[in-house]
């Protein structure tokens, strides 16, 4: 099984702030690389897709890079509404996996 | 506008049966994967199991943890996907969502959950 690790675990930043946030694959996942965003209480939303493209309707201060094992998500400009815990997913091959997340506080 | 409405959850004991729906609409249903993700505050998110579309058979995966006691179907007629969940155990509860997948294989719209607890 591929395993995904994220890091940080948890981050606090300040309004207007940018963070990124990593996520490594123990095998190369090509960019079958998902970026979700989660809020409590709510299901999870895709924010990125192939590693670095925008899912529909997502601004654009969120972006994704990488290839293979390593892979980072931004996000710029932070807002308030930011505050979520995000996660990554591989869908190269089965099992399907998941970082463990990071939670961003605001 | 895809919707996809999840039913079915509740408590169940230990050894119990359960089976979830997932109401589909808004896409062409034969058309797309859909996959089962569950959500345990303790372990994350969790894949579950896919169902292929329509011209892959409706054919199935599981994860290694439910393999043999989860089945994953779909109706046709009304646009449902199930899962069928056996000889449950405590660590199935969770948050069980479904998740249609997009045509190059990425999750593209989620359902809003059923909780499954399963508690003597």
């Amino acid at each position: 099984d591929v395993q995904m690790t994220q890091s940080p675990s948890s981050l606090s930043a300040s309004v207007g702030d940018r963070v990124t946030i990593t996520c490594r694959a123990s095998q190369g996942v090509s960019n079958s690389l998902v970026w979700l965003q989660q809020k409590p209480g709510k299901a999870p939303k895709t924010l990125i897709y192939g590693a670095s493209r925008l899912q529909s309707g997502v601004p654009s201060k969120f972006s994704g890079s990488g290839y293979g094992t390593d892979f980072t998500l931004t996000i710029s400009s932070l807002q308030p509404e930011d505050s979520a815990t995000y996660y990554c997913q591989h869908h190269k091959n089965y099992p399907i996996t998941f970082g463990q997340g990071t939670r961003l506080e605001i | 506008e895809v919707q996809l409405v999840e039913s079915g959850g509740g408590l169940v004991q230990p050894g119990g049966s359960l089976r979830l729906s997932c109401a589909a609409s808004g896409f062409t249903f034969s058309d797309h994967y859909i996959d089962w993700v569950r959500q345990t505050p303790g372990k994350g998110l969790e894949w579950v199991g896919r169902s292929r579309n329509k011209a892959n058979s409706y054919t199935t995966e599981y994860a290694a943890s439910v393999k043999g006691r989860f089945s994953v179907s779909r109706d046709e007629s009304n646009n449902s996907l199930y899962l069928q969940m056996n000889s449950l155990q405590t660590d199935d509860t969770a948050v069980y969502y479904c998740v249609v997948v997009n045509t190059a294989y990425y999750p593209d719209y989620w359902g809003q959950g059923t909780l499954v607890t399963v508690s003597s």
